[in-house]
């Protein structure tokens, strides 16, 4: 079945460093991607996503590639604020959607200020 | 554009109860899928409704059960409750499946507390 793993932290980083969350998956076919952040008592939000290989997903200053050959979809940003802090999930969707999305185990970043 | 939007905020039942779990869906969307995020468990997929018939559901024992409406909103039930139970629950909405486009997009969730 599909699996994504990702380190789960907590995260600690200064305000205005540079952030790398990694994220491997395992899944058959070309699943899409995606990176979901969730904020203190609150759903998931959507961050970005990538449906193919080499895509590159971006928003708000935050980054992912879909790497095929090392399954990968690691998540940067180049320098974080402390409005960044929260917990980020990296997900995919298997073609057709039919299991709906299989998340990883969420990462708890905290940045001070 | 109103997102998913779920009732109730909070949820408080006692063991054996049941409980109903509401979801509207993003104008448009006609998928809804369930996830329980219970702690030290993650987010986990429970079951997936399009076009007002259940499509898929996750590992989860059949007291877990729902229904989508002719206008896509859907209820999720939850009978016997157990105290394993208590979690939050997300509703997520997407465009049909055959689009190509997989993205979901979730709920504020109903949380559960089972006492």
């Amino acid at each position: 079945g599909n699996s994504v793993t990702q380190m789960e932290g907590p995260v600690t980083l200064s305000e205005e460093a540079f952030l790398t969350i990694n994220c491997t998956y395992t899944a058959t076919g070309y699943p899409s991607l995606f990176w979901y952040v969730q904020y203190p008592g609150e759903g998931l939000q959507l961050l970005l996503k990538a449906t193919k290989a080499d895509d590159k997903g971006s928003n708000k200053g935050f980054e992912a590639t879909y790497r095929k050959e090392t399954t990968s979809f690691h998540l940067e940003k180049g320098s974080v604020q402390v409005s960044d802090s929260a917990v980020y999930f990296c997900a995919l969707s298997g073609v057709g959607g039919a299991d709906g999305l299989t998340f990883g185990k969420g990462t708890h970043l905290i940045i001070q200020p | 554009e109103a997102g998913v939007t779920q009732s109730p905020t909070h949820l408080i039942k006692t063991r054996g109860q049941q409980a109903t779990l509401r979801c509207s869906p993003i104008s448009g969307h006609t998928s809804v899928y369930w996830y329980q995020q219970a702690l030290g468990l993650g987010l986990q997929f429970l079951l997936w409704y399009d076009e007002g018939e259940e499509r898929n559901r996750g590992n989860f024992p059949p007291r877990f059960s729902g229904r989508q409406f002719p206008n896509y909103s859907s209820e999720l039930n939850v009978n016997a409750l157990e105290l394993e139970d208590s979690a939050l629950y997300l509703c997520a909405s997407s465009l049909a499946p055959g689009t190509g486009a997989y993205e979901q997009y979730f709920g504020p969730g109903t949380r559960l507390t089972v006492t």
